[in-house]
């Protein structure tokens, strides 16, 4: 079955410089979820989309934006990068209807390292 | 009061015997209960989930949910070295037409001993 792609699997940057991470959910789910997971942390969970607008929000730097897209991927939009933004970034989806279980997969995960 | 609290780990079985995995939670609104397990530096995987107050068997794994008490197990049996991970809880509300974040718990750590 098809998961969650997420790329790239690997990203170092430098401070101060900018990053995007992309996000494609699981064919027909039609929400996008964010999550930023520190070195022995659980998951933080950044922000979410249903239908292409905003539906949650959490602990997402003003730095971070996203958004999705028509064909339903999303991305996330890191700016001025600082040390403390090096974590795994997790994109999960599900499908969000009325009765539905909403069940959370989540893509291999983004690694970004900033220098 | 942390909004989800797990039993502290690390927790250590020997193979073949049952794990148990317990979680509480202070949101009542929550409706939905999901356990995810995670190896170190991969991504949380989904293996049970929960909605109805009892019991959900799914193979080796069980699920135990009591909204009164607030409280959500995970009991894995006939544990695996395979099992060693990281288990997390996490409640969700969940609306319909509108999707709410999962809130982890700091997870245990399992490690099951050959």
């Amino acid at each position: 079955a098809a998961g969650v792609i997420q790329s790239p699997r690997h990203l170092i940057k430098e401070k101060r410089e900018t990053a995007t991470l992309k996000c494609y959910p699981i064919p027909r789910h039609d929400t996008v979820y964010w999550y930023q997971q520190g070195p022995g942390q659980d998951p933080q969970f950044l922000i979410s989309f249903y239908e292409k607008m905003q539906s949650d929000k959490g602990s997402i730097p003003d730095r971070f934006s996203a958004q999705q897209f028509s064909d339903y991927h999303s991305e996330l939009n890191m700016s001025s990068l600082e040390l403390g933004d090096s974590a795994l970034y997790f994109c999960a989806s599900s499908l969000g209807l009325a009765g539905s279980s909403y069940e959370q997969y989540f893509g291999p995960g983004t690694r970004l390292t900033v220098t | 009061q942390k909004e989800v609290e797990q039993n502290s780990g690390p927790l250590s079985v020997p193979e073949g015997a049952i794990a148990s995995l317990n979680c509480t939670y202070s949101d009542r609104g929550s409706q939905s209960f999901f356990w995810y397990r995670q190896y170190s530096g991969k991504s949380p995987e989904l293996i049970m989930f929960i909605y109805s107050n009892g019991d959900k068997e799914d193979g080796r794994f069980t699920a135990q949910l009591n909204k009164a008490s607030q409280y959500v197990s995970l009991l894995i049996r006939d544990s695996q070295p395979s099992d060693s991970a990281t288990y997390l809880c996490a409640p969700h509300r969940g609306s319909g037409g509108s999707n709410y974040k999962l809130t982890f718990g700091k997870g245990t750590l399992l490690t099951v001993n050959p």
